[in-house]
């Protein structure tokens, strides 16, 4: 059974860090991408950032929205993959959802380009920013 | 940036046919997923790749998507579809998420 369990949320004050971890667990931890999602209270999905697998370089992206201040990563030996936040924002204050992603398919069964779905979600950590 | 919109709600009578629109700039030249979340639990996706369907999904749940608009299609409503729906697509290497639709049955 996939799992994917994330921590290390809670209560910071703006311009401070934290570091969230996610450790998976259930499959071949290496051979997929991983990323996070949050979700502001009462509002919607927000993407935040993707690393891909070690076939792929692991390789990261991010959104607009946090590059330059969040950093993601992966310990493969450990099947974790953990989102360093600095510089923290009142607005980064959201449950944060670790994701599993998987590669779209063509019908020959070969990756369709460099993109991905969320197969699977954590439970979400809550990370709130205030003073 | 890419946007993706949304209507903020679609309220649907149970055993009809509801459906939830999602548009974007020629979005049809890109791949749509479709994610199910309801209130206090973690998003499921429904739809991957604009038609595809997770193992464990009804057939009761498609995708459509050409031009600047994807269509998530619920036929025959159950109670238990009551949700919020996002649509998401790739924009070069980031993700964007739709606002979400609250579909009431």
């Amino acid at each position: 059974e996939v799992q994917l369990v994330e921590s290390g949320g809670g209560l910071v004050q703006p311009g401070r860090s934290l570091r969230l971890s996610c450790t998976a667990s259930g499959f071949a931890f290496g051979d997929y991408a991983m990323g996070w999602v949050r979700q502001a209270p009462g509002k919607g999905l927000e993407w935040v950032s993707l690393i891909r697998r070690k076939a792929y370089g692991e390789t990261t992206e991010y959104a607009a929205s946090v590059r330059g201040r969040f950093s993601i990563s992966r310990d493969n030996s450990k099947s974790i993959v953990y989102l360093q936040m600095n510089s923290l924002k009142t607005e980064d204050t959201a449950v944060y959802y670790c994701t599993r992603e998987m590669h779209y398919y063509d019908s020959s069964g070969h990756h369709v380009a460099d993109l991905y779905y969320s197969d699977y979600w954590g439970q979400g950590t809550l990370v709130s920013v205030s003073s | 940036s890419y946007e993706l919109t949304q209507p903020p709600s679609v309220s649907v009578s149970p055993g009809q046919t509801a459906s939830i629109t999602c548009s974007g700039h020629s979005l049809g030249d890109k791949y749509v997923n479709w994610y199910q979340q309801k209130p206090g639990q973690s998003p499921v996706v429904v739809i991957y790749q604009d038609i595809k369907r997770p193992s464990g999904i009804p057939a009761r749940f498609s995708g459509s998507n050409s031009g600047n608009r994807a269509t998530l299609t619920i036929s025959g409503t159950q109670a238990w579809d009551e949700a919020d729906y996002y649509c998401q697509a790739w924009d070069g290497n980031t993700a964007v998420f739709g606002g979400g639709t609250k579909v009431t049955v």
